[in-house]
């Protein structure tokens, strides 16, 4: 039983556009939500993360907006660049360290 | 710093038999995990350790053992593979710490078991 779903599985952007992935949880004990980025044949490594005490965070061209009332979380990929082309994974813990993780996007940036 | 560092990188396994996947980390980290991936599941956690000696099941465990003797070591068993463990394994390690507890991964073992 995934506890975290994540949606769309895949998306295609062109160059400049921006990407938009959604997650939802169940748990509310959940409080502490990271994006993975994960390129081909390597491991994932943390993009952003945010608490449950904000609404949003924004580092650099990527957006974590969080909506805690309706259990929701999502990236925003400002000015997608092909660079940015990999999975994201969306996660959750309710004690920092055991992640619930989401299937899983893959994006592609065309140029 | 290597960072997380496993071997093998690939393995091809026929049913039954058993091997060790090792994991290895030099960032002085207390938490390790080992998760698998499988195409449109994202990671599941399998294993995890708080500190040496220290071990404990996550969401997927059957199938698996592991061990904590150092802070540096956490390896992974397969006793009896079947192809249901035909997938990627990634081993990662963490500190706690007051800012958010950063998983930090290794390039992960591919695993084929026929």
């Amino acid at each position: 039983q995934q506890q975290v779903k994540q949606s769309p599985q895949s998306l295609i952007v062109q160059k400049g556009g921006i990407s938009i992935i959604n997650c939802a949880y169940e748990n509310t004990a959940f409080d502490y939500f990271p994006w993975y980025q994960q390129f081909p044949g390597k491991g994932p490594a943390l993009l952003i993360a945010i608490r449950p005490d904000v609404s949003e965070k924004k580092e650099g061209r990527f957006t974590i907006s969080f909506n805690k009332s309706a259990k929701q979380f999502s990236l925003h990929i400002m000015d997608s660049q092909p660079g940015d082309s990999a999975t994201y994974f969306c996660a959750a813990s309710m004690n920092d360290y055991k992640l619930s993780f989401g299937a899983g996007t893959t994006v592609t940036v065309r140029a | 710093n290597a960072g997380v560092t496993q071997t093998p990188k690939f393995r091809i396994l026929k049913i039954g038999q058993s091997m060790t996947l090792q994991c290895t980390q030099d960032m002085n980290h207390n938490y390790m995990y080992w998760y698998r991936q499988d195409p449109g599941m994202g990671l599941k956690l399998i294993y995890y350790s708080v500190g040496a000696g220290i071990t404990d099941k996550g969401e997927v465990p059957n199938g698996y053992n592991v061990s904590r003797s150092t802070t540096e070591d956490f390896p992974l068993r397969l006793e009896l593979a079947a192809p249901s463990q035909t997938s990627v394994y990634f081993c990662a390690s963490s500190v706690r710490d007051n800012s958010y507890n950063e998983q930090f991964f290794g390039p992960g073992t591919r695993l084929t078991v026929l």
